[in-house]
């Protein structure tokens, strides 16, 4: 069965601090992935997605990340964090040829200093 | 473009009481999903409609939870009767081309 791994539950930065949040998934096929973010008091939003081309995918509030396959990893970046990214993060997966279900990870909760 | 609607936006209900939650997609789009999302934790998928075929209730319980899109557009999901462990945001979601949009959710509480 497909699965979601996210090993930073909660992480706390200062303003202008780089940030990576890790994504792991196990599904040997074909995957779709998706970063989504979710504000205080808001709706689930999405942050960037790769289905195929290049690995390395650039989303919105310069946001970017990059999918190895060889690792199953598709972790989340930031050069430099502002306060207003205060928020949670998720990371889901998709497997069009399984049954197409997008499956979560837990979510990583992102505390940005100012 | 207006995005997914759902309402309520809470509700607290007492338990063994029924509760029901609507959503509205986005126009145009056939696939609509209920998903689960307790405190601190990622969503869970409870159902997946293409249009008004219930295609993947695998996640459903069923002996409490029922859901319908009678006409492809609109759905409703119920819970009758509400238990403690429901209490959580019940979220709706719509697709086009495998990206999924969200609606902000329904909190519910059950006392």
């Amino acid at each position: 069965a497909q699965s979601v791994s996210q090993h930073n539950h909660h992480v706390i930065l200062s303003e202008a601090a780089s940030l990576e949040l890790g994504c792991n998934y196990s599904y040997g096929g074909t995957v779709n992935l998706f970063w989504y973010v979710q504000y205080p008091g808001q709706h689930l939003q999405l942050l960037l997605k790769y289905f195929s081309g290049d690995p390395l995918v650039k989303g919105i509030k310069g946001f970017e990340a990059e999918f190895i396959k060889s690792k199953f990893s598709f972790n989340l970046r930031k050069p430099s964090v502002q306060w207003s990214d205060t928020a949670e993060y998720f990371c889901a997966v998709n497997a069009p040829s399984n049954t197409g279900k997008l499956i979560f990870g837990q979510g990583t909760t992102l505390q940005v200093k100012p | 473009e207006a995005g997914v609607v759902q309402s309520p936006r809470y509700k607290i209900i007492e338990k063994k009481q029924p509760v029901a939650f609507w959503c509205n997609p986005i126009s145009g789009h056939n696939t609509l999903y209920w998903y689960l999302q307790n405190l601190g934790q990622g969503p869970e998928l409870l159902i997946r409609y293409e249009n008004e075929e219930a295609v993947d209730d695998s996640q459903l319980p069923k002996d409490r939870f029922s859901a319908e899109r009678l006409k492809g557009v609109d759905s409703t999901l119920k819970i009758q009767p509400a238990e403690l462990g429901d209490s959580a945001v019940y979220l709706c979601a719509s697709s086009r081309n495998n990206e999924q949009f969200f609606g902000p959710g329904t909190r519910l509480t059950v006392l």
